[in-house]
């Protein structure tokens, strides 16, 4: 199986940089991907590293690391509405394993 | 385009009713799921379907059955709901598999049962 550890909760201020990271036990995967979920609403599509490395978009940028079983969402110059809970899920061929989200707290 | 739509939007249902939540989707993709989401658990696959007539289990499928008789739809009912049901559930949808293929979810169906 599965299993994806991310931290529960974390806190900064607007204009700072956060970087949210992601662990993960998995047997064969295609890559892990980020998603952000605005007090439960849908879920939205933010990354994804199918190879180890940094991939950046915009303000967001990704990393993976496959030797350590472990990636992170870097965002940068924090803004108000990036108050958000932000989840890494492993790819495998069909499915998508989600892990468990960390709720991101931006204040002025 | 509509994206990814779900009905009904909220839900109360009693100790053994059943009810089928519907998501359909415009954007011809092959591959569908549905999650549930519940507080600190994240997002739990329950069943998938990787085109029309298919389906697979996921993670959690116990209680809840699914059918694609269309592409564009995915149905997921519960025969007879048990107040461990309560979540929000949410469909999505894939244009294909592999490496980087993104989902699109829908706006997520609120079920309380009693």
């Amino acid at each position: 199986g599965q299993s994806l550890e991310q931290p529960s909760e974390v806190t900064a201020v607007e204009g700072a940089i956060v970087q949210i990271n992601c662990t993960y036990q998995t047997s064969g995967f295609y890559g892990l991907s980020w998603y952000q979920q605005h007090d439960g609403g849908a879920p939205t599509f933010l990354s994804y590293n199918g190879l180890d490395g940094l991939e950046e978009t915009g303000r967001f940028s990704s990393f993976l690391s496959r030797s350590d079983s472990y990636g992170y969402l870097l965002l940068q110059e924090l803004q108000m509405k990036d108050s958000a809970s932000y989840f890494c899920a492993v790819t495998l061929y069909s499915t998508l394993t989600f892990g468990k989200g960390t709720m991101l707290l931006v204040s002025p | 385009n509509a994206g990814v739509t779900q009905t009904p939007k909220f839900r109360v249902l009693k100790t053994g009713q059943s009810m089928t939540l519907l998501c359909a989707q415009d954007m011809n993709h092959e591959y569908m799921y549905w999650y549930r989401q519940d507080p600190g658990m994240g997002l739990r696959l329950i069943h998938y379907s990787v085109g029309e007539g298919t389906t697979a289990k996921g993670e959690v499928p116990d209680g809840y059955n699914v059918s694609r008789l269309k592409k564009q739809n995915f149905l997921l009912g519960l025969e007879s709901a048990a107040p461990s049901q309560t979540s929000v559930y949410f469909c999505a949808s894939s244009y294909r598999a592999g490496g980087g293929n993104e989902q699109f979810f829908g706006p997520g169906t609120r079920l309380t049962v009693l």
